[in-house]
């Protein structure tokens, strides 16, 4: 069975400054990584994926992730935050012998101006 | 750009009653699943829909719970009974054969009273 973990429940930053939002991920097959960002009253969106290859995956909005196996992360990070990065963001966990996508937690990224 | 229509966006309803939560997937995606975040709380899987049948549900997912695609278009989940602990955002996401990655639709926003 797959799992995820994401470590901190809220991320306080000021803008512009650089961000990292940990997430840990447990699995005994290969699995699929993704992050997904919900903002205030809407749906859930697709931030970006890890499938395989490079390690360093980038996304919409400035953020990238990389995926670390020996460590079983996939940290989300920007390296300079805007007011409109405050939402909920979920890591995402799927195995590639099974359908279902697992979420973690999440954590709310507040940006202080 | 396509995206997976819920409706409809927020209903009440009163203990007891059944509630029909509607998606229209993106057209030519063939794997289908529902997911509810009671607020504040973790995004969890319901069930995944292949080939008109249930692949995989979760231990949330019991008798009260249904889904079907009546028509060939709208994905349904369907709540016999309501209790007030099935308040909660659902959302239905959507993925094309052979991709990963699963597209969210906006939520439906149920609140039993």
């Amino acid at each position: 069975a797959q799992s995820v973990t994401q470590l901190d429940s809220q991320v306080p930053v000021f803008e512009e400054a650089p961000v990292e939002l940990r997430c840990n991920y447990s699995s005994s097959v290969s699995v699929y990584l993704f992050w997904y960002v919900q903002y205030p009253n809407q749906g859930l969106q697709l931030l970006l994926k890890y499938l395989s290859g490079s390690t360093l995956v980038k996304g919409i909005n400035g953020f990238e992730a990389e995926f670390n196996k020996s460590q079983t992360s996939f940290h989300l990070r920007k390296p300079s935050v805007h007011i409109s990065d405050t939402a909920e963001y979920f890591c995402a966990v799927r195995s590639s012998s099974a359908s279902k996508i697992i979420f973690g937690s999440g954590t709310r990224l507040s940006i202080r101006p | 750009e396509p995206e997976v229509t819920q409706t409809p966006s927020h209903q009440v309803t009163q203990m007891g009653q059944e509630v029909i939560l509607r998606c229209v997937p993106i057209s030519n995606h063939l794997y289908f699943y529902w997911y509810r975040q009671i607020l504040g709380q973790k995004v969890e899987f319901l069930v995944s829909f292949y080939n008109n049948e249930i692949s995989e549900k979760s231990e949330i997912f019991d008798d009260q719970f249904s889904v079907e695609r009546p028509d060939g278009s709208n994905f349904t989940l369907k709540i016999r009974s309501t209790k007030l602990e099935d308040s909660a955002m659902y959302f239905c996401a959507t993925r094309e054969r052979g991709h990963t990655e699963a597209f969210f639709g906006q939520g439906t926003r149920l609140t039993v009273v």
